[in-house]
């Protein structure tokens, strides 16, 4: 079956960068999309279609990707950041849709 | 404002049949342009995707659940539903529903779709 793989944590301090990457066989011919979770509550779509930022989704947040790879930057990352962050996308079929493992994104 | 609400058991026996019913108020389930689906999320790990189904078309399933889940509609109440069958422990989540803007790329020759606005999830339990 078909994975994204993410790395389970990555830690910033507030005001720098923060990267989240995601790797999956089909990226280059598939889109990916990004969620964010705060602790207790549903998934929000922050990134989609690799780079688009849905209206009220800070301008810090970007996506980008290239080859087998995707990334979600955060420029200038605040402390109210602090999430869960998934990737999705879908394999060569299109018929069959993935999340990736999620990356606790740790602001301090 | 387009709702989503999750409903059903909280608790499922083992072995018995999980059943939960996804409401949508502010928007129709008929529209082509939406798919419309069901995640799960196990107490402390990630999301999984269920499966998604537009009105009039395909549902898909994710492969493996296939053989368990079912994802039904009912338009005359704007409600979808989702069956798993032969629950185990390992079906204990948090199930949420989605609605999935519909589009094809022709750069990359497919139709994708992906979650905008989701439920607030419900919890379900499988226990004796």
């Amino acid at each position: 079956s078909y994975e994204l793989t993410q790395p389970p944590s990555v830690s910033v301090s507030p005001g720098q960068a923060a990267r989240i990457t995601c790797s999956g066989d089909a990226l280059p011919k598939r889109y990916a999309y990004w969620y964010q979770q705060k602790s207790g509550q549903a998934p929000v779509l922050v990134i989609y279609e690799d780079i688009k930022r849905p209206s009220g989704i800070p301008e810090r947040f970007s996506g980008s990707s290239s080859g087998t790879m995707a990334t979600l930057t955060i420029s200038g990352a605040q402390v109210e950041d602090e999430a869960d962050y998934y990737c999705y996308s879908t394999d060569s079929s299109a018929n069959h849709w993935v999340f990736g493992g999620g990356t606790k994104l740790t602001v301090l | 404002q387009l709702q989503l609400q999750e409903s059903g058991p909280g608790l499922v026996k083992p072995s018995e049949t999980l059943s939960l019913t996804c409401t949508v108020s502010g928007g129709s389930i008929s529209s082509s342009t939406y798919y419309w689906g069901w995640i799960r999320q196990p107490p402390g790990k990630g999301l999984e995707w269920l499966g998604s189904f537009y009105y009039g078309g395909s549902t898909y399933y994710n492969p493996s659940l296939k053989s368990r889940v079912t994802i039904s509609v009912d338009t005359s109440k704007n409600q979808f539903s989702l069956k798993v069958s032969s629950v185990t422990a390992a079906d204990t989540a948090v199930y949420y529903c989605a609605r999935e803007p519909s589009g094809y790329s022709y750069g990359y020759g497919y139709s994708f779709h992906y979650m905008d606005v989701w439920g607030k999830g419900t919890t379900v339990t499988v226990s004796s």
